[in-house]
């Protein structure tokens, strides 16, 4: 069975500061991977993803993701957050081929500070 | 083009009622999941569909729960003789037929009294 870990469960960070939300994944075999982001009482907005190709991802709202295989990592990146981008994101896996079902990490907050 | 619609966006039952959860997929899209939210907890997988068939069901709980998705009409996640711990907020998403992105509705929270 496959998981999904996000080591961290909250993350504050400074305006204009970078941040990283680590996620790690345990599959034995290939997988594709999305970050998807909660805001308040809504649904989940999709990221980015990676399906095959290059292992640096870029999405929306100026972040990006790389996908290490070695480590099984997918961590997100944002090198200047904005008050906006506080939010719950998830980190997801689904193996792929034959098989669209989900598994979730249990999220990460960002609080943004002004 | 409007996104996943799900209704209602929030659901009051008493202990033994029955829930009724529905989904209109985004258009063009055929296949349906659904997810339920815990809090404090991520996602999880409850059951895939497809037009007049269930895909994948093995993340519904075995007793009081059913799907289904008809040739017309939205998708129905029904609830039977709803519980406490059946308090949650419920997600439905939608993909293309063969598509990996899955777009997500904006959630219905049932509380159960």
């Amino acid at each position: 069975a496959q998981s999904v870990t996000q080591l961290d469960s909250q993350v504050p960070v400074f305006e204009e500061a970078p941040v990283e939300l680590r996620c790690n994944y345990s599959s034995s075999v290939s997988v594709y991977l999305f970050w998807y982001v909660q805001y308040p009482n809504q649904g989940l907005q999709l990221l980015l993803k990676y399906l095959s190709g290059s292992t640096l991802v870029k999405g929306i709202n100026g972040f990006e993701a790389e996908f290490n295989k070695s480590q099984t990592s997918f961590h997100l990146r944002k090198p200047s957050v904005h008050i906006s981008d506080t939010a719950e994101y998830f980190c997801a896996v689904s193996p792929g081929a034959g098989s669209y079902q989900l598994t979730f990490g249990k999220g990460t907050k960002l609080s943004v500070i002004p | 083009n409007a996104g996943v619609m799900q209704n209602p966006r929030h659901l009051v039952r008493r202990r033994g009622q029955e829930a009724r959860l529905r989904c209109s997929p985004m258009k063009g899209h055929s296949h349906v999941y659904w997810y339920r939210q815990l809090p404090e907890e991520g996602l999880k997988f409850m059951v895939y569909l497809q037009k007049e068939n269930i895909i994948d069901e093995s993340g519904m709980p075995k007793e009081r729960f059913s799907a289904e998705f008809p040739k017309e009409g939205p998708s129905i996640l029904r609830i039977q003789q709803v519980v406490r711990g059946d308090s949650a907020a419920y997600f439905c998403a939608s993909s293309l037929p063969g598509g990996h992105e899955q777009y997500f509705g904006p959630g219905t929270r049932l509380t159960v009294t």
